[in-house]
């Protein structure tokens, strides 16, 4: 069975704040592919990153980071210097090869306070 | 890039009566297409995977009679909640898979709720 865990149901921090949002998972398949998503308030699903299993190589992305690690398996996601804006839920995704299901972590609340 | 046009955004309807939701590839063919649920502060849930041509496979506990899926195109897929409760007021957001490559892209979702 496949499984995404968000340990941290709310983070709280203030602006210009570094914050790192976990995601461990759980999957059988060889071959697979991890997401993180944003979705702001309005509701909306906004793509961030794609990470293949077969490429642990760490991302950045202007203020975004992510770290991948197959040995402990966790794709985590850093946000640095945070923004007011960055407010909303992250959520942590898996597609293993098998139907090619996309499974969600139950997500992370981000508050960014000015 | 990818495009997926899901409508309408929000919907209100009486209790009793059906509503149709549509997911549109705009720019890419989707063998695939996917339906989640979204409650109030909660993860996303798949319904519900469709394939082009053939009938819907449902996760355990939803009801297919209720959430009808239709995917009559490679563009298009369809949900209708029939005979609609309050209690099936939600988010919806659908997604779908681009065949000549691998890609997930995700609607806009809708908002429903039955009054």
């Amino acid at each position: 069975a496949q499984k995404v865990t968000q340990a941290q149901t709310e983070i709280s921090v203030v602006e210009k704040e570094d914050v790192t949002l976990d995601c461990v998972y759980e999957t059988r398949d060889t071959t697979y592919y991890l997401f993180w998503y944003k979705q702001p308030p309005s509701g909306e699903l906004v793509f961030l990153i794609r990470r293949n299993s077969f490429d642990e190589q760490n991302e950045i992305s202007g203020r975004y980071s992510w770290n991948f690690q197959k040995s402990t398996s966790s794709f985590n996601f850093t946000i640095t210097a945070s923004q007011v804006v960055d407010s909303a839920v992250y959520f942590c995704a898996l597609t293993g090869t098998g139907g090619f299901k996309t499974i969600f972590g139950a997500g992370t609340r981000l508050f960014v306070k000015a | 890039g990818a495009v997926v046009s899901q409508h309408p955004s929000w919907v209100i309807c009486k209790s009793g009566t059906s509503v149709k939701i549509e997911c549109r590839s705009l720019d890419f063919q989707a063998t695939t297409m996917f339906w989640y649920r979204q409650f109030p502060k909660q993860s996303l849930m798949l319904m519900a995977t469709s394939n082009e041509g053939s009938k819907a496979t449902y996760e355990q506990g939803v009801e297919k009679d209720k959430f009808l899926i239709n995917h009559a195109s490679l563009t298009l897929s369809t949900l209708t909640v029939t005979s609609a409760h309050p209690e099936d007021s939600s988010f919806y957001i659908c997604s779908a898979r681009d065949r000549t490559r691998y890609g997930y892209t995700f609607g806009s979702g809708t908002r429903l709720t039955v009054v």
